[in-house]
């Protein structure tokens, strides 16, 4: 199963892009990488999902470089209510529905005024 | 479409005792996951289920279990309540199917605490 790293925590001000990026070096080739974001005392909710290269949506982007030992969520001129914890998962896909997850221990986004 | 519920949303046990938790998934959704999350341990996935038959399971003792029903409800059940088991349980839904990984949608989460 592939294990993943993530920074604790990071700060950034109002209107400035971040970049969070999540380690998973034994990552195989069938897993796929999701971002999901949590807020107190709410479930996680889902960013985006890559498997390679780039993707962007409404809200984010996620870089995975050629080799996917690590992946890059990158949040456009973030916003005081981008404060939250920000998760990476790794989806090992092994056939017939059967997926094994590993959740990163979650990065706490703090945004300044 | 409402989104996933779970009940109760907050539980006090003690050591020893069993409980149940549900979990309504969205409508339409035949997958449903479950975790524990701890300040500890993070996210942990604990199993999932589709279409009624446990497809995936993680690496939790045999006192945590789960079952589906064929409207795709799901309860999960803990039995003889350790401390260590003080959590918030999540449940998520997602379409399902036997392709790759789909994005979950998950409910706000079941706190319960073991005195």
């Amino acid at each position: 199963l592939a294990k993943t790293t993530q920074p604790i925590s990071m700060d950034s001000y109002e209107g400035q892009e971040v970049n969070i990026t999540c380690s998973h070096n034994n990552i195989a080739t069938n897993d796929y990488i999701t971002w999901y974001q949590q807020f107190p005392s709410q479930g996680p909710r889902f960013i985006i999902q890559g498997y390679k290269t780039k993707v962007t949506n409404e809200v984010a982007s996620l870089f995975i470089p050629a080799d996917r030992k690590s992946s890059t969520l990158s949040l456009p001129r973030v916003s005081l209510s981008d404060t939250a914890v920000y998760y990476c998962l790794v989806a090992n896909y092994s056939g017939a529905g059967s997926y094994q997850l590993t959740f990163g221990k979650g990065t706490k986004l703090s945004v300044i005024p | 479409k409402a989104g996933v519920t779970q009940t109760p949303r907050y539980l006090i046990k003690t050591r020893g005792q069993q409980v149940t938790l549900s979990c309504s998934p969205i409508s339409g959704h035949r997958s449903v996951s479950w975790y524990q999350q701890t300040p500890g341990q993070g996210l942990q996935f604990l199993f999932e289920y589709f279409s009624e038959t446990q497809r995936n399971k993680g690496n939790f003792p045999g006192r945590f279990s789960g079952r589906q029903f064929s409207n795709s409800r799901s309860e999960m059940n803990v039995s003889t309540l350790e401390l260590g088991d003080s959590a918030l349980y999540l449940c998520a839904s997602s379409p399902g199917g036997t392709s790759s990984y789909n994005e979950q949608f998950f409910g706000p989460g079941t706190r319960l605490t073991v005195l």
